[in-house]
């Protein structure tokens, strides 16, 4: 079973970068799909952020695309979200996941989420 | 593409059957999921393609729908239905997901 743990700081100040993790176990990243960040401010939807295939083809929201860039390392077997010139806007539940087939379509595996509050 | 859902909270008993509604601003083809999120936990996803049940998915659930209309139907709820519902579309090219606001399925 694929499993995804995000990691990152809780607390980011406005203006700063905000930079996550997620940590992919049961499946090297290098082989295959799609790995997406989706965030969920407090009580609200879903909202797409982003979507790397292992191929390292990026896809954006183009709501975010200005502030936001993805990555990944296939030798730790990690991707990674950085958003810049963070706001209290940027609050939420961030999520990793992975696609579910070769289309960056749906997303099959989450991980938990990790909470990232923007304050100073 | 903008995605809309309705109703915003839907309240229902226990064996009875609920039907909810996703709206694309244009057509999305059969490009659409449907998730379900519990308290405190990460969406679920449920119907992929509009209607292809995803593993393990019991067969109460369905999805139909085409272009810029689409279903959810859960035939005889239980009690761990009880959940939020989004849809979520994607594009071809450029390659783009949108979620749905979202339904509340709530004991009536």
């Amino acid at each position: 079973q694929v499993q995804l743990q995000e990691s990152g700081p809780g607390l980011v100040k406005p203006s700063e970068t905000l930079s996550l993790t997620c940590t992919v176990s049961n499946y090297f990243i290098g082989s295959g799909f799609y790995w997406g960040w989706i965030r969920q401010a407090p009580g609200q939807g879903l909202e797409w952020i982003g979507t790397i295939s292992h191929r390292e083809s990026t896809y954006y929201n183009p709501f975010l695309q200005s502030r936001v860039t993805i990555s990944l390392d296939t030798s730790k077997n990690q991707f990674f979200l950085r958003v810049t010139s963070v706001a209290a806007t940027d609050t939420a539940l961030y999520y990793c996941a992975r696609g579910f087939s070769g289309s960056p379509d749906y997303f099959e595996y989450w991980g938990l989420g990790t909470l990232v509050t923007v304050s100073s | 593409i903008v995605m809309t859902q309705s109703p915003a909270t839907l309240s229902v008993s226990p064996g009875e059957r609920a039907t909810l509604s996703c709206r694309a601003s244009q057509s999305v083809r059969t490009n659409l999921a449907w998730y379900q999120q519990k308290p405190g936990q990460a969406p679920r996803l449920l119907i992929y393609s509009a209607s292809t049940r995803a593993t393990g998915v019991p067969a109460r659930f369905s999805g139909s729908g085409s272009e810029t209309e689409f279903t959810l139907t859960i035939s005889s709820l239980q009690s761990e239905d009880f959940a939020v519902y989004y849809c979520q579309q994607y594009n071809n090219w450029p390659p783009r997901v949108t979620f749905g606001p979202g339904t509340k399925v709530d004991i009536k």
